[in-house]
């Protein structure tokens, strides 16, 4: 069945990259997406990338899929206390149904000053 | 404005009572979709609606209830018969054929 993976957590300091990895197992994926959510609050959508690309920026972000592997990245350069947050990778099985998505367990970006 | 409302944001339950839990969206989307966020996991599939007076089952319907009369509204109700329910629920919204959900603001269920 469809499983995404993340780790738990992540620790860099203010001004540093940060690096969040994410891997999946069902090739069929339409989207990929990258949703943050801080604390007591709703998911919001950082960035998406459709599965037959292999690159996607947006100013500090960037997302990287390696379709081989089943690998999908989320960079996000020059670091600031306000990306503290929960990270979670999603993807979606279906261009017609993009809201029923499959999320990792979130991992936890702790930025430091 | 546009997006996704739920409430209450923090909803407290005795043990052997039903709740209902309220999504409004005023984005004209025709899906919407109830998820569960318990800590240290991603957020798990309980209902999903893709048209007026349809629902399918997600992951995790066992004491879960859903009804979708209007395309604005889309309640969940927490039956006694669900046996852990205390959680994060977070409703969404999407388009037909659109990239991305949308989600609301989540609301805290607390069985006491």
């Amino acid at each position: 069945g469809e499983d995404v993976e993340q780790s738990l957590f992540l620790s860099v300091r203010e001004g540093d990259s940060s690096v969040i990895n994410c891997t999946y197992t069902d090739s069929s994926s339409t989207y990929l997406y990258w949703y943050k959510q801080e604390p007591g609050a709703g998911l919001q959508l950082l960035t998406y990338i459709f599965s037959n690309m292999d690159m996607k920026q947006d100013q500090r972000l960037t997302v990287l899929l390696n379709k081989k592997d089943k690998h999908l990245s989320l960079r996000i350069a020059d670091t600031q206390t306000g990306d503290s947050a929960i990270y979670f990778c999603a993807e979606s099985m279906s261009s017609s149904n993009t809201g029923k998505l499959i999320f990792g367990q979130g991992t936890t970006l702790q930025v430091k000053p | 404005d546009g997006g996704i409302t739920q409430s209450p944001k923090y909803l407290f339950r005795k043990e052997g009572q039903n709740v209902t839990l309220s999504c409004e969206q005023n984005l004209n989307h025709d899906a919407m979709y109830w998820y569960r966020q318990d800590p240290g996991q991603g957020l798990r599939l309980i209902y999903y609606s893709q048209i007026v007076n349809d629902f399918q089952k997600g992951d995790i319907a066992e004491g879960y209830s859903v009804s979708r009369e209007k395309k604005e509204s889309f309640p969940l109700t927490v039956t006694s018969a669900q046996k852990n329910p205390t959680a994060f629920y977070l409703c969404a919204s999407s388009p037909t054929g659109g990239t991305e959900a949308f989600f609301g603001q989540g609301t805290r269920l607390t069985v006491v």
